[in-house]
C-alpha cells in the first residue's frame, strides 16, 4: 500500500514567511509524529498526534511552530515568521496505534530553505 | 526526558569486516530501542529493535545488544558490504510518553571496497 507521503517536497522561502508542510500517514495509522533533521545532524522529535488525544507539543522549539491534524489524518506543520535556522528537512511518520514499540514509517521529508 | 548519545559519529570500515555503533540512554524506564537506517537522499527505515527484556536480538548480518545495567547498547554489522554506507541512528522510547522516541544524533557508516 502508499507509505507516508509529505509536500511539498522543497520548499525555498523568504525570512519572515509564514510556511505550511503536509504529511498524509498510512491510511489507518492513528498516530503521527513530526521531525526535524538539520543538516548532519539527528532527528528531532517536535510533536506527536496520537487518535482523538490533545497532541504531545513537547518539542516544538519555539510558538512560531505549530501543527494539526484534522480528521484524524492528514497533518500540517506551519512555521510562522520563517528565519533561517528553520532551514532543515521535517520529516513526518506514523504508526498504527502508537503503541509503545510500534514501528514508526517515515516519509521523504520536505527539504525548507529559508533564504 | 530522556536523552540519547551515540558514537562515533562517523564510520569507515574495510568491505567484509564488521561495524559497531554504541549509544547510551539515560532514562532507565525506557524499554524500546529502534535503530533506523537512513541512505543518501532518503527516508528512515527501521532494521532492527530490540525490547528491555531481551539482551541480544540478530537479524543476518545485523545484531543490536541491550545492556541495561549500564544503559547502552550497539548494532553490529558483520560481514560488511557497500550497500551498507549509510547514516544509522540509534533511539530508545521515551518513559514519559513511552509512544515517542528520542533519536541519537546518527553514525554515518562508509564502506571502502
Amino acid at each position: 500500500g502508499a507509505g507516508v507521503s509529505q509536500s511539498p517536497s522543497n520548499k525555498v522561502t523568504e525570512k519572515g514567511k509564514d510556511v505550511e508542510l503536509r504529511c498524509d500517514p498510512i491510511s489507518g495509522h492513528t498516530a503521527l509524529y513530526w521531525y526535524r533533521q538539520s543538516l548532519g545532524q539527528g532527528l528531532e522529535f517536535l510533536i506527536y498526534f496520537q487518535g482523538n488525544s490533545a497532541p504531545d507539543k513537547s518539542g516544538l522549539p519555539s510558538d512560531r511552530f505549530s501543527a494539526e491534524r484534522t480528521g484524524g489524518s492528514v497533518s500540517t506543520l506551519t512555521i510562522q515568521r520563517t528565519q533561517q535556522e528553520d532551514s532543515a528537512v521535517y520529516l513526518c511518520a506514523s504508526s498504527f496505534s502508537g503503541d509503545p514499540g510500534e514501528t514508526q514509517y517515515f516519509g521523504p521529508g520536505t527539504r525548507l530553505l529559508v533564504l | 526526558g530522556e536523552n540519547v548519545e551515540q558514537h562515533p559519529s562517523t564510520l569507515s570500515v574495510q568491505e567484509g569486516d564488521s561495524a559497531v555503533i554504541k549509544c547510551t540512554y539515560s532514562d532507565s524506564a525506557s524499554n524500546y530501542f529502534p535503530w533506523y537506517k537512513q541512505e543518501l537522499g532518503k527516508r528512515p527505515q527501521l532494521i532492527i529493535d530490540i525490547r528491555s527484556n531481551v539482551g541480544e536480538k540478530k537479524d543476518q548480518r545485523i545484531a543490536v545488544t541491550l545492556n541495561k545495567t549500564a544503559k547502552h547498547f550497539s548494532l553490529h554489522i558483520t560481514e560488511t558490504q557497500p550497500e551498507d554506507s549509510a547514516v544509522y541512528f540509534c533511539a530508545a522510547s521515551d518513559a514519559s510518553s513511552a509512544s515517542k522516541i528520542i533519536f541519537g544524533s546518527g553514525t554515518r557508516l562508509s564502506i571502502r571496497p
